[in-house]
């Protein structure tokens, strides 16, 4: 079983602060994928980095895909509290199959 | 986002109820899964469809049975459920060609075994 570990599995700030998500394994992934869950509903595709090295930014969000495309990172900066929720990572290894981490609960504080 | 519909929304059943699930993807994509998210686990693939064909099988029981018409339906047959059957279930979908690994869910449908 691929194993993606997802860190922290909580988080709780004040709105304004800035944050950090990580997602390691010792798989090589051919590619990664960032969701946000909100309660209720289903995961919503934030990004999808594909390259070694690659680092996409949306608006005040940051993603970073490692080198050897094992592990990657998510940053938001000022964080506001619509930006609550679960945030996952998922890597893809073969067609079809995406291994999920289990995820990091966000919330922020007014 | 509506590209994926996922129907009922919400369910409760008995242990020795026959229910189903379906789910409708508008996105023109070929490829579709079944997903199981419990408290405190990452979520599980449980079935995935290519063309309307069953490509993988995740070890599910047999009490979750999938039917894939065509590729825009994927329907989950739930009979004789076990209350840790309890869970939100997704459904996604995925294009053909180089998107192929990004996967577009729909809102799930939260069970309830009692």
């Amino acid at each position: 079983t691929q194993l993606l570990e997802q860190s922290p599995q909580f988080l709780s700030i004040q709105e304004g602060e800035n944050l950090t998500v990580y997602c390691n394994s010792s798989s090589v992934f051919s590619s990664l994928q960032w969701y946000r869950q909100e309660p209720g509903e289903g995961p919503v595709l934030l990004v999808t980095v594909v390259t070694g090295g690659e680092v996409k930014k949306l608006k005040r969000l940051t993603f970073q895909f490692g080198d050897a495309r094992k592990d990657s990172s998510l940053h938001i900066t000022a964080a506001q509290p619509g930006d609550t929720g679960l945030y996952l990572c998922a890597g893809a290894k073969s067609y079809g199959k995406l291994t999920f981490g289990q995820g990091t609960i966000l919330t922020v504080h007014p | 986002e509506t590209g994926v519909t996922q129907t009922p929304r919400h369910l409760v059943m008995g242990m020795t109820n026959k229910k189903s699930l379906k789910c409708e993807q508008h996105l023109g994509h070929n490829a579709m899964y079944w997903y199981k998210q419990s408290a405190k686990k990452p979520l599980e693939l449980m079935f995935v469809y290519n063309f309307k064909e069953q490509t993988e099988n995740n070890s599910v029981p047999s009490r979750f049975s999938p039917e894939c018409p065509n590729s825009s339906h994927l329907f989950l047959h739930l009979h004789t459920l076990q209350p840790e059957d309890s869970a939100l279930y997704l459904c996604a979908s995925s294009p053909p060609g180089p998107q192929r690994e990004t996967q577009y869910f729909g809102p799930g449908t939260r069970l309830l075994v009692l």
